[in-house]
């Protein structure tokens, strides 16, 4: 059964500790990775699409990377506005719309 | 970029009442849509996709007669839950998926809070 698990549950970091969130995944097939992130109250928004192993991904503070059993959202030197809930998802060759969903990284930063 | 806009974002109502959900994609048409259900500081979980024109496909345990879904035009899909029950009080979520748009599989509505008195 295809599974998307994600570690630590929530992380406390004080603004400019730099840190990495991990993403377990066994995907038969695994066609792309994507990270979300989830602001309270608010839908996912999208941040990277991961498609084989050994590549990387970068926006801003946040750098993803792919391995053939994992995936980590680095953040260097977070700020405040970082907090959030960060969410990961496989999908498979089999399925292109549909994507399995971990139970996601909640994030604090604090000042 | 893909939007997605769902409405209500915030509803109350009493037990017994059936409530509409709206999704719609705003600049793109939707091949598929999908809703989830998402618990307080819990992940989302899947209650059904929907392709234009066809039925929806329901995950395992899912009520098909208490959660109506509609995908009538490539634009717009409805969610209703009938006769609503404190139970069914959650954060329901949309998104909708396009060929257009192959490195980003879904993009996702704001939500909608529904709590049932």
């Amino acid at each position: 059964e295809d599974q998307v698990t994600q570690s630590p549950e929530a992380l406390r970091l004080q603004e400019g500790e730099s840190s990495s969130l991990n993403c377990s995944y066994t995907v038969s097939g695994l066609r792309g990775l994507f990270w979300y992130r989830q602001d309270p109250g608010k839908g996912p928004e999208f941040l990277f699409t991961l498609y084989s192993a050994g590549e990387e991904k970068e926006k801003e503070r946040l750098k993803a990377t792919l391995t053939k059993k994992e995936s980590f959202l680095h953040i260097t030197a977070p700020k405040p506005e970082d907090s959030a809930t960060y969410l990961c998802a496989g999908a498979s060759k089999t399925s292109y719309d549909k994507v399995i969903f971990g139970p996601g990284t909640s994030l604090s930063v604090i000042p | 970029g893909a939007v997605v806009s769902q409405h209500p974002s915030r509803v109350i109502c009493k037990s017994g009442t059936s409530v509409k959900i709206e999704c719609r994609s705003l600049d793109f048409q939707a091949t598929t849509m999908f809703w989830y259900r998402q618990f307080p500081k819990k992940s989302l979980m899947l209650m059904a996709t929907s392709n234009e024109g066809s039925k929806a496909t329901y995950e395992q345990g899912v009520e098909k007669d208490k959660f109506l879904i509609n995908h009538a035009s490539l634009t717009l899909s409805t969610l209703t839950v009938t006769s609503a029950h404190p139970e069914d009080s959650s954060f329901y979520i949309c998104s909708a998926s396009s060929y257009e748009s192959p490195n980003q599989p879904q993009h996702f509505g704001d939500g909608t809070r529904l709590s049932i008195l």
